[in-house]
């Protein structure tokens, strides 16, 4: 089977940085994925990793470590607007387009 | 890209009825998925729906309970049989092209049951 654990809850200021980590244990990996769900809104992309690294997409960054099934993503000069649940989320198992498994996510609150 | 709408937003139904949602995919996409999210909880994956065969079930969910179709590549259904209250949630569908990493999701149906 396949669970991801990460933090329920972060709260920062306006302009900080937050981390947001995830460790998964699956039976076969493809790899990483981040997911932005606004209060009542639909989740969508944020970014990918397959390979061990850091992948940046302007204020957002994600990082995968395989070895130690381990991954952040990381939101730098945080605006308001980033205050949302943030959900890791792994395709594992045996089949590469198969489906993807969601951890409990991360709300993140922002205050002014 | 894939834009995803479903129909119906939302409804409030009575226990032991069912409720059929459509979901409508505006480009031919290999897979296609059906999610349940409690508010402020993880989406939970009922199933995958394949084209022109029977959908592939998740534990603890079963054909009879949550019927899936779909008849071609933009397009899917997802029945809630004999609904209870434990059924009240919110339904999303997914789609995903093959070799695309990035997977879309539909607003989701939000569903009351009394």
């Amino acid at each position: 089977g396949q669970s991801l654990e990460q933090p329920s809850e972060v709260t920062a200021v306006e302009g900080a940085i937050v981390q947001i980590n995830c460790t998964y244990q699956t039976s076969g990996f493809y790899g990483l994925s981040w997911y932005q769900q606004h209060d009542g809104g639909a989740p969508t992309f944020l970014s990918y990793n397959a390979l061990d690294g850091l992948e940046e997409t302007g204020r957002f960054s994600s990082f995968l470590s395989r070895s130690d099934s381990y991954g952040y993503l990381l939101l730098q000069e945080l605006q308001m607007k980033d205050s949302a649940s943030y959900f890791c989320a792994v395709r594992g198992g045996t089949d590469s387009w198969g489906k993807l498994q969601f951890g409990a996510g991360t709300q993140v609150v922002v205050t002014p | 890209s894939a834009v995803i709408s479903q129909k119906p937003s939302r409804d409030i139904c009575q226990r032991g009825t069912s409720l059929t949602i459509q979901c409508q995919v505006d480009s031919q996409v290999t897979m296609m998925f059906w999610y349940r999210q409690q508010p402020g909880q993880s989406l939970t994956l009922i199933a995958t729906a394949n084209q022109g065969s029977e959908a592939t079930y998740e534990s603890g969910f079963v054909i009879d309970k949550f019927p899936i179709s779909r008849p071609n590549l933009t397009f899917s259904t997802l029945t809630v049989s004999n609904m209870s209250p434990e059924d009240s949630s919110i339904y999303l569908c997914s789609a995903r092209h093959r070799n695309q990493e990035t997977q879309y999701f539909g607003p989701g149906t939000r569903l009351l049951v009394l």
